[in-house]
């Protein structure tokens, strides 16, 4: 069970936008900065968002990341079937002085 | 260009141990943060441990008191030793260029399978 919280599983339509949540606490995201990354089954973990809302360069700007007291979110506009991909959010944790990972939402493109 | 190496990984039985090494190419290795994650087969991403730039360390719970970080920066190297393995401790450990809590892990490596199992 980890600390930060993400649905298992999202779905949408080529094209649509989908949003998958990171919830937390004041430790974490109510603290520090966030980051998301993307894991293409058999492949190494890519940054998508770091510092809340900042891409990496190449990173096209369908990825979107915000933050709202002890939430974050990812948002993903324009679905595209390459997308189909598990996502990890990140932070630190000030009490427990660790870093922390969400579970990691599977996206589904229909 | 940013490149991670790791290597090290096995099979080893439980209460054994191992050297992971990160080899590291591209950037200024002493100015960052590193930072090793592991994937158990089938399961999340976990955060293991994490290493500043001015060589403050951090563990996961889980391995604390059992695995130790640290980095050669004449060698542009991170490592991770792991004694008292468990066969708990079987996934593919990364290692990955910054601090979570801070600008992110922006570089990953591939990964290098360890497996405890008798």
């Amino acid at each position: 069970q980890s600390v930060l919280t993400q649905p298992p599983s999202v779905s949408a339509a080529p094209g649509q936008k989908v949003t998958i949540s990171c919830s937390g606490s004041n430790s974490n995201i109510g603290k520090r900065l966030v980051s998301w990354y993307q894991q293409v089954p058999g492949t190494a973990p890519k940054l998508l968002i770091y510092d809340n809302y900042k891409r990496p360069s190449g990173i096209p700007d369908r990825f979107s990341g915000s933050k709202s007291g002890t939430s974050a979110t990812l948002d993903i506009t324009g679905l595209q079937t390459g997308d189909e991909a598990d996502y990890y959010c990140g932070t630190w944790d000030t009490s427990l002085n660790v870093g922390i990972l969400g579970g990691g939402t599977k996206l589904t493109v229909l | 260009e940013v490149q991670l190496l790791e290597s090290g990984g096995g099979l080893v039985q439980p209460g054994g141990s191992l050297r992971l090494s990160c080899a590291s190419s591209g950037f200024t290795f002493g100015s960052y943060a590193m930072t090793w994650v592991r994937q158990a087969p089938g399961k999340g991403l976990e955060w293991v441990s994490s290493i500043g730039s001015p060589g403050d360390t951090y563990y996961a719970d889980s391995v604390k008191g059992r695995f130790t970080i640290s980095r050669d920066i004449s060698k542009n190297t991170l490592y991770l030793q792991m004694n008292s393995l468990r066969a708990e401790d079987t996934a593919v450990y990364s290692c990955a260029k910054g601090g979570i809590g801070e600008a992110g892990l922006d570089y990953w490596g591939q990964g290098t399978l360890v497996t405890v199992s008798s």
